[in-house]
């Protein structure tokens, strides 16, 4: 069955470095998403992303974040130059169509530390 | 505004009896509605979801969620439960607007003791 893949699996960084995370979606799907879920709390949206541009945004998607599909089959989070506050679990998802009903397929998520 | 509530942040069962998680929403309009799982480093994964017809739904793993406009819950239940059954479990909103996200409940640790 296909999977939706992130990596890498744990990143460490220190406050005001820049964090790129990588998400290999579904190969026929055409949106994909980004959340977030700091630890114990609820997942958020960040961003959904369709034909090589951010379709939505949330408030939490702010300037220091971007997403981009580099290729074919990338699509990354970049965090410019990351928060302590930035620390998370950060999940990748994708859908194949945008209807509201179409289910979104989730990665196992990239859990980033800022330190 | 929409919104989620998982009230429960953590459900305990016995092996073989039967399950609820629960969970209500608050959307104007008609509901999407889903239910995720997320066990141990993995990310989530599609349970099952109501999108209109039979008010009662059959997922994976044997779980079914029972949809009900009046109370606006979508309660996630299973006849019998597994050991294996232990993870987090997450309900989901979205509503039918253009513009409208999914929104996420906090989740409910549900653990199944052997």
């Amino acid at each position: 069955e296909p999977e939706v893949t992130q990596t890498p699996s744990h990143q460490v960084t220190q406050m005001g470095q820049e964090v790129i995370l990588r998400c290999v979606p579904i190969s026929n799907h055409l949106y994909f998403y980004w959340y977030r879920q700091i630890l114990g709390q609820k997942v958020e949206f960040l961003v959904s992303f369709y034909n090589n541009e951010i379709s939505e945004k949330s408030e939490i998607f702010d300037d220091q974040f971007s997403v981009e599909r580099p290729d074919g089959s990338n699509f990354t989070l970049k965090i410019r130059s990351t928060k302590l506050e930035d620390s998370a679990m950060y999940f990748c998802a994708s859908s194949a169509l945008s209807t509201g009903q179409e289910t979104q397929y989730f990665g196992p998520g990239t859990r980033l530390l800022v330190l | 505004a929409q919104s989620v509530a998982q009230p429960e942040d953590q459900v305990n069962v016995a092996e073989g009896n039967p399950l609820t998680v629960k969970c209500t929403y608050s959307v104007s309009g008609n509901p999407y509605l889903f239910w995720y799982v997320q066990y141990p480093n993995r990310g989530l994964q599609f349970l099952l979801k109501y999108i209109t017809g039979d008010n009662l739904v059959k997922g994976s793993y044997g779980f079914e969620a029972e949809f009900n406009k009046s109370q606006t819950s979508f309660h996630l239940k299973k006849p019998s439960a597994l050991v294996s059954d232990s993870a987090l479990y997450f309900c989901a909103v979205r509503g039918q607007n253009r513009d409208d996200k999914i929104i996420f409940g906090k989740g409910t640790r549900l653990h199944i003791l052997p």
